[in-house]
């Protein structure tokens, strides 16, 4: 079983759309909890991360994580085309070793 | 600020051929990362430094791969010989000594091996 789970997509909304992007995860250890953001051949970006269980707001974007059932989501409001970009889940324990997901492949049709 | 540089941005090697990929890390990072980004695939890390110590480098093929930070900033990794399954982009990253989890990338050494 693979530290994190991650749906490849392709995801395709429309242009206002709410978006919702999800992660699972086996290892109760973890932590912190971050989404990246990547555009074509480029790094990947950091969004936001969040510390244990909860929820946390920034702008358009909502990180919400639930431990208990092992499971974090990233909600998108008001989707722009220029959000169309692969996001990555990532996580870690104490060590800052981060564990990432594959990756969900977001297009915001306009 | 500026960001984390790699260079080249762009390599094509035939098997067997070695490679090195040259990072410079956000000024006053003392953390950094090295990830292996496999097309499909999340990033996974090879190896991390604090200042020019290895904390852990558990996932480094350490028969074929070497990587070096001099005097805490600087790093390079090395790939000797390299091999088909190599093809990958080389990412790398780097935090704050005490934010680890804020991790910046560069925009990563693209990799195929012919």
């Amino acid at each position: 079983q693979k530290e994190v789970e991650q749906d490849p997509g392709p995801l395709s909304v429309p242009e206002g759309a709410i978006v919702s992007l999800n992660c699972t995860y086996s290892n109760s250890a973890f932590q912190y909890f971050m989404w990246y953001r990547q555009y074509s051949r480029k790094g990947p970006e950091l969004l936001m991360y969040t510390y244990s269980s909860g929820n946390k707001e920034d702008g358009r974007f909502t990180a919400q994580v639930d431990k208990s059932s092992k499971y974090i989501s990233l909600f998108i409001r008001d989707s722009q085309p220029s959000d169309s970009a692969t996001y990555l889940c990532a996580m870690s324990a104490i060590s800052n070793q981060f564990y990432f997901g594959t990756g969900t492949s977001l297009t915001v049709i306009p | 600020e500026a960001g984390v540089a790699q260079s080249p941005r762009y390599k094509i090697i035939e098997k067997r051929q070695s490679v090195a990929f040259w990072c410079n890390p956000i000024s006053g990072h003392a953390t950094l990362y090295w990830y292996q980004q496999i097309l499909g695939q999340g990033p996974k890390l090879l190896i991390q430094f604090q200042n020019n110590g290895v904390v852990d480098d558990s996932q480094l093929p350490k028969d074929r791969f070497s990587a070096e930070r001099l005097k805490g900033v600087d790093s390079t990794l090395k790939i000797q010989p390299a091999k088909l399954e190599d093809s990958a982009v080389y990412l790398c990253a780097s935090s704050p000594w005490d934010r680890g989890v804020e991790q910046y990338f560069g925009p990563g050494t693209r990799l195929t091996v012919t």
